[in-house]
């Protein structure tokens, strides 16, 4: 099926550190999302964008959607070890709320 | 957001057996997907649980398969029938509560394994 082109596939980093991410598409998405995944756990939303051009904060956390409306990032700002897992971008299509998912980028933060 | 809940949350299964999750919500949603995520691979929708009627199911998966019930607006089931070891994975839920602005949120997952 169709999927998300996410970008890193892997980060490791250090704790205090900026990370980025982002998410492309050929095709053009109404809303896009970014979950975060726990060992163990079901996907947990961290930020939805409904605008392109939106940018949207949640604490350290800031996504943007692109003015193409094909693409996104999401930005993590001075990284702690709970921001351990994998991130998953998530495209909307309005019409069927199907959701389109990206690979995943799994980050692991060195304390 | 709703609260999700699956049972069981994991289950070690025999070859050739059926084993039916459960997928319960604290208030009534408009939409109920289910999803398969194999091990360290992204969600792949298996289907959309719509109340009193039949399941719509992606390419890929059949009803014989993934029979999938959805009584009311706060509960779904999804059995995956015939097991095989190349069905262990880990079984979401995911519910949206509609309006012309809705997100997915997901279940906590029920992990398969199928010896």
């Amino acid at each position: 099926g169709q999927q998300l082109n996410q970008s890193p596939q892997s980060m490791f980093i250090q704790e205090g550190e900026d990370v980025s991410m982002n998410c492309t598409s050929s095709s053009i998405f109404n809303t896009w999302l970014w979950y975060k995944q726990d060992p163990g756990e079901g996907p947990v939303l961290l930020i939805a964008l409904y605008k392109a051009g939106e940018l949207t904060s949640n604490g350290r956390l800031t996504a943007q959607f692109g003015i193409t409306r094909k693409d996104s990032f999401l930005n993590i700002s001075a990284s702690i070890p709970s921001d351990v897992g994998i991130y998953f971008c998530a495209g909307q299509l309005n019409h069927n709320r199907k959701l389109i998912w990206g690979l995943g980028t799994s980050l692991a933060v060195n304390p | 957001s709703a609260v999700i809940s699956q049972k069981p949350s994991r289950d070690i299964c025999q070859r050739g057996t059926s084993l039916t999750i459960q997928c319960q919500v604290d208030s009534q949603v408009t939409m109920m997907f289910w999803y398969r995520q194999q091990p360290g691979q992204s969600l792949t929708l298996i289907a959309t649980a719509n109340q009193g009627s039949e399941a719509t199911y992606e390419s890929g998966f059949v009803i014989d398969k993934f029979p999938i019930s959805r009584p009311n607006l706060t509960f779904s089931t999804l059995t995956v029938s015939n097991m095989s070891p190349e069905d262990s994975s880990i079984y979401l839920c995911s519910v949206t509560s509609g309006g012309p602005i809705d997100t997915q949120y997901f279940g906590p997952g029920t992990r398969l394994t199928v010896l």
